[in-house]
């Protein structure tokens, strides 16, 4: 079975950093391009970032452009999200999902369980 | 990046079909085949429906298709369920290399 289990949230200051982890198994990881999806509380989905199952391309939404830096370790299975200069608009539960592509990272077909990241003073 | 359109709520009641929209532009939905439809339970994880447009995931329910004309996609789900009450989302990639979202829509089954 495949299962994408995310860890690194809690509740942090603004300006602050956090490092996000998404520990994969049950499938082979770098044939797969990978995304991280935030929700804020109440809200919809809204994608962050992708990277490509080879390492060889990252995307990024405007929003995180320049703060936020995604990465893999195809040799750990693992996906990372390096968030910096965090802002209180930056709270929600962040998602890391596998994409049914190799370098699109769209069709996310499976998801974590979200971990939750609260910035506030 | 704008995110794509959808109306807030549909409805219908059992055994019907509805359609939800969602609409993007030629950067987005007008430009590739890599639309896709979410479905989510509160609480719970979103569920991948549909992808690429129209091709359904394994375990995926066939009363769920998709499809698209010029910068606007469709979920159809037939036979409604009360089961399929929740929030479905669309997504896009767009010329960027990036993913757009819809608002989300959520629908009640009468």
């Amino acid at each position: 079975d495949v299962q994408l289990s995310e860890s690194g949230g809690g509740l942090v200051q603004p300006g602050t950093s956090l490092r996000l982890s998404c520990a994969a198994s049950g499938f082979t990881f770098n044939n797969y391009a990978m995304s991280w999806v935030r929700q804020a509380p109440g809200k919809g989905l809204e994608w962050i970032s992708g990277i490509t199952g080879h390492n060889t391309a990252t995307y990024y939404t405007d929003s995180v452009r320049g703060r936020f830096t995604i990465s893999r370790d195809n040799s750990k299975n693992t996906l990372y999200l390096e968030m910096n200069s965090l802002r209180a608009e930056d709270t929600a539960i962040y998602y890391c999902a596998n994409s049914l592509h190799v370098v699109v990272p769209a069709a996310a077909e499976h998801w974590g369980q979200g971990t939750l990241v609260t910035v506030s003073s | 990046q704008s995110a794509l359109t959808q109306p807030a709520s549909v409805s219908g009641s059992p055994g019907q079909s509805i359609t939800i929209s969602c609409t993007g532009t030629s950067s987005d939905i007008g430009a590739y085949n890599y639309v896709s439809w979410y479905q989510q339970f509160p609480g719970k994880t979103p569920q991948l429906m549909i992808y690429d447009v129209n091709r359904r995931p394994s375990g995926a329910s066939i009363r769920f298709s998709g499809s698209k004309s010029g910068n606007t996609a469709s979920l159809t789900i037939s036979g409604l369920q009360a089961e399929d009450e929740a929030d479905y989302y669309c997504s896009s990639y767009t010329n960027r290399a990036t993913v757009v979202f819809g608002g989300g829509t959520k629908l009640t089954v009468l």
